[in-house]
């Protein structure tokens, strides 16, 4: 299965600024997902990065606050913006490979906003 | 809705002891059937799934789930539990929804081992 390089592990941010996660895959993968998971909760969707084309985000998520880049097959950034204390949250990055195989996850940027 | 459904939200077991994790999913057709496991401060490893065929499945350290269509259950077993189990379990499904493939994740069962 795919190695999933997530970056940074954790940070803790003021309000108001950004910060820009790093998902670096060591194969080439078809689909990249974002997902956050809030204290306590399961996972919810972001979006799906699409290479070469504009994110499509989930019900409830917008470009502007969470612009997503995806230059190539094995590498994809989030960046959450303007932050605030609600954007505190586990942020997961994962592939899924060809066929419907299943995803496979990073280890999660843990973002603490005060 | 298409939903998964974790109804046990902590589970606390003795370690040796047998463990099963329910999950419950509402989609009209028969969907992939995922299990993961996540401990803290880490992400989440898949431990088995299920695509079609035999509906016992064996997964990594011990575990294997059955698929039972009647039901709509994908099950987590483990017959002996031991105490780096204490984790957080997460049933997942992969389905076509409204045009496009997306996985749904239930809400998770948190297990902890007694040693």
């Amino acid at each position: 299965s795919a190695v999933i390089s997530q970056k940074p592990s954790r940070d803790i941010c003021q309000r108001g600024t950004s910060l820009t996660i790093q998902c670096q895959v060591d194969s080439q993968v078809t689909m990249m997902f974002w997902y956050r998971q809030q204290p306590g909760q399961s996972l919810t969707l972001i979006a799906t990065a699409n290479q070469g084309s504009e994110a499509t985000y989930e019900s409830g998520f917008v470009i502007d606050k969470f612009p997503i880049s995806r230059p190539n097959l094995t590498f994809s950034t989030l960046t959450v913006s303007n932050m605030s204390p609600e954007d505190s949250s586990i942020y997961l990055c994962s592939v899924e490979g060809q066929g419907r195989s299943p995803l496979h996850f990073g280890n999660g940027t843990r973002l603490t906003v005060t | 809705a298409q939903s998964v459904t974790q109804p046990d939200i902590h589970i606390t077991v003795s370690e040796g002891a047998s463990l099963e994790l329910r999950c419950n999913y509402s989609y009209g057709a028969t969907p992939y059937l995922f299990w993961y496991v996540q401990s803290p401060g880490q992400g989440l490893q898949l431990l088995l799934k299920y695509f079609s065929g035999d509906t016992l499945v064996q997964g990594i350290k011990g575990f294997e789930a059955e698929f039972k269509r009647s039901q709509s259950s994908f099950n987590l077993r483990k017959p002996s539990v031991h105490w780096s189990d204490a984790a957080e379990y997460f049933c997942a499904v992969g389905a076509h929804l409204s045009g496009t493939y997306k996985y749904i994740f239930g809400t998770g069962t948190r297990l902890k081992v007694l040693a």
